[in-house]
């Protein structure tokens, strides 16, 4: 299994310009999830969907943040004039519903907004 | 507000010693979560712990949780430099069903020869 795949892996922008981080789950998982991590505020949940419907977005910061998945196969989160503040390394993570519910994670997008 | 809590944020230690991670938090979720995060790198799954008196092992590395306490417990039984990385705990946000994860501050690990 590929695992969760994520592109770009690195991204570095300038102030003002939209941002699409682009996620795979694993074949056959049901959900997933986008995380946030920086140093300041750690590992922060952003938003997450379950069989594609979206569940929870009370993480997302900013009207400048949006998140789709069209299918089971693919999710973006965009960034909507992107700010220096948004620098961070953006992780997508998949699961199975069910009892154990492990997430399993992408290797990240390492985002820089000058 | 879900809140977890892990002490110590940070640890040196030399090989060979055994040491403890704590992991408090605040709901009544009976699913919790440790990871390992190496510098630069992405987390890896290490443990899921899904009732009271749960206790896991995976080589040096024991988890534990006791839910009418809310603290979870991973212990280091004889350190090895391999073994140095930063350790998340998580728990489910509501507890009892929704799915997305809220974590503590990480344990940043460091085994010194």
């Amino acid at each position: 299994d590929a695992g969760v795949i994520q592109s770009p892996r690195h991204e570095v922008t300038e102030m003002g310009q939209e941002v699409t981080l682009r996620c795979k789950p694993i074949s056959g998982h049901n959900s997933l999830f986008w995380y946030r991590q920086t140093m300041m505020r750690g590992l922060e949940l952003l938003i997450y969907f379950n069989n594609n419907v979206p569940i929870d977005d009370s993480g997302m910061p900013e009207d400048r943040f949006s998140a789709k998945m069209p299918n089971a196969s693919f999710s973006t989160l965009k960034i909507q004039p992107s700010e220096p503040r948004d620098s961070a390394v953006y992780f997508c993570a998949s699961s199975l519903r069910g009892v154990r519910k492990t997430q399993y994670f992408g290797p990240g997008t390492r985002l820089l907004v000058l | 507000e879900l809140k977890v809590e892990q002490n110590p944020l940070f640890l040196s230690m030399q090989e060979g010693k055994n040491y403890t991670i704590y992991c408090n938090y605040s709901t009544t979720s009976d699913r919790l979560y440790w990871y390992r995060q190496d510098p630069g790198k992405s987390l890896e799954s290490l443990f899921v712990l899904l009732s009271n008196g749960a206790v896991k092992q995976e080589g040096r590395l024991m988890a534990s949780l006791d839910t009418k306490a809310r603290l979870s417990t991973l212990h280091i039984t004889a350190a090895v430099h391999d073994l140095s990385a930063t350790y998340f705990c998580a728990v489910d946000r509501e507890g009892g069903g929704a799915d997305g994860l809220t974590f503590g501050k990480g344990t940043h690990l460091i085994i010194q020869p």
